[in-house]
């Protein structure tokens, strides 16, 4: 069946960085965009970052440019998420999506599968 | 702060029928796709509509989404205890090239 699973959560001290990784399976990987999104707890959804399915286009919350970087490997079907300069306000749940529609540039409608979530503290 | 406004609570009785608004601006739902998950706490969000009002395979049309100019609207109707989560309303900005999500709405079935 269609999966995603999430990992690489931890716990790490500001400004420390944190690699997150997402395992996808039961789909063609290379021809969809992924995303990332995230919850701090108690608190709503935020969308972190999109990756185009040949990597072409790559879109980022204002909260996280500069400081985020996705990418995937389509070979492994593997999406990531590297993130730098971390701080408190970094704290939360990382969710891994699959956009619906296959091959697209720009993420127009929704991402209709989610990874479980891989938690990530930042705190010292 | 959401650039999409949700309101944060919502409530009925078993039975009836709710509404969830959610209100954007030209930028996002006025040229955009509208798209509504549920999530149930300790849970990844599931995906009621998308494309403004159409529904995955497996979502009971007992759930239906609509739009009009820059707001749009998620019905349930004949609620259920079950339906007692937190939903979202979601769409691309094309000022900010980037997905928003409104701020939530909570349900509770009375």
């Amino acid at each position: 069946q269609v999966q995603l699973v999430a990992s690489g959560g931890g716990v790490v001290q500001p400004g420390r960085s944190l690699r997150l990784s997402c395992a996808a399976s039961g789909f063609t990987f290379s021809t969809y965009g992924m995303h990332w999104v995230r919850q701090s707890p108690g608190m709503g959804l935020e969308w972190v970052a999109f990756i185009s399915y040949d990597e072409s286009n790559k879109f980022y919350a204002d909260s996280v440019k500069g400081r985020f970087t996705i990418s995937r490997d389509n070979s492994k079907n593997t999406l990531s998420l590297q993130m730098n300069s971390l701080s408190a306000e970094d704290t939360a749940v990382y969710y891994c999506a699959k956009d619906y529609l296959v091959m697209i540039q720009i993420p127009i409608d929704a991402f209709d599968i989610w990874g479980q979530g891989t938690v990530v503290t930042v705190s010292s | 702060q959401s650039v999409l406004t949700q309101p944060p609570s919502a409530s009925g009785t078993p039975g009836q029928s709710v509404t969830i608004s959610c209100s954007g601006s030209t930028s996002n739902i006025g040229s955009n796709y509208v798209f509504w998950y549920r999530q149930l706490p300790g849970t990844a969000p599931k995906l009621l509509i998308y494309g403004n009002h159409k529904r995955p395979s497996g979502v009971p049309d007992r759930f239906s989404g609509s739009e009009s100019g820059t707001s749009a609207s998620l019905a349930i109707s004949g609620l259920r205890s079950e339906d007692e989560a937190d939903y979202y309303c979601g769409t691309w900005d094309d000022s900010v090239s980037g997905v928003l999500f409104g701020g939530g709405t909570k349900l509770t079935v009375l």
